[in-house]
């Protein structure tokens, strides 16, 4: 089976950097995705992890180690429009699934 | 292009009644499609996924079921709601860089 970890809220100001852990435990290892999902609106793609260390995307940067079952997503500059959940997923062995996290609901202060 | 289409964005039903949301894809041909639901603060739960036409497969026992009478359309169903089935529901298709979602439908039963 899957299962897939995350703090439920985290609170930062606006202009700072927060970083959002995520750790999974799985029989295999196909990669991991982050999703940033405002309220009321589906899922949009952020990141897909699959080699160890650090991939950078704009303010976006998402980390993963395999060996310890640990991502997080690094988000710099923080904007009041970066206030939403983030999800970290894995898909199964088939790679034809993906299991998520509860996400983490993030709220950026002025 | 590929695009997904998700109707309708809300609906609120009486419990008891049926229940019919419609989800299709296009720009693709036989895609992996996927029905979500996401209670409120929750994190996505996969109902039902299918791997082509007339091949469903059910990941949670539930008073719901999906059909999927053409490559692109994938139905979800109910013959009588329950108060429980409230939710944000959420149709995806699978591609090698993640999952693309639909708009969701807001599901309330009264």
């Amino acid at each position: 089976g899957q299962n897939i970890d995350q703090p439920t809220e985290m609170t930062a100001t606006e202009g700072a950097i927060v970083q959002i852990n995520c750790t999974y435990q799985t029989s295999g290892f196909n990669g991991l995705f982050w999703y940033q999902q405002h309220a009321g609106e589906a899922p949009t793609f952020l990141s897909y992890n699959v080699l160890d260390g650090l991939e950078e995307k704009g303010r976006f940067s998402s980390f993963l180690s395999r060996s310890k079952g640990y991502s997080y997503l690094l988000l710099k500059e923080l904007q009041m429009k970066d206030s939403a959940s983030y999800l970290c997923a894995v898909p199964n062995n088939a790679g034809n699934m993906l299991t998520f996290g509860g996400g983490t609901r993030l709220m950026v202060k002025p | 292009s590929q695009t997904i289409h998700q109707w309708p964005a809300t609906l609120v039903q009486p419990v008891g009644s049926p229940l019919s949301l419609e989800c299709t894809v296009e720009g693709t041909s036989n895609p992996n499609l996927y029905w979500y639901r996401q209670a409120a603060g929750r994190g996505l739960q996969l109902l039902f996924y299918s791997v082509g036409i007339g091949q469903i497969s059910s990941e949670v026992p539930q008073n719901l079921s999906a059909s999927r009478p053409q490559d692109r359309q994938f139905i979800l169903s109910s013959k009588k709601l329950l108060l429980s089935d409230s939710g944000f529901y959420l149709c995806a298709w699978s591609v090698l860089d993640g999952y693309t979602f639909g708009s969701g439908t807001r599901l309330t039963v009264v």
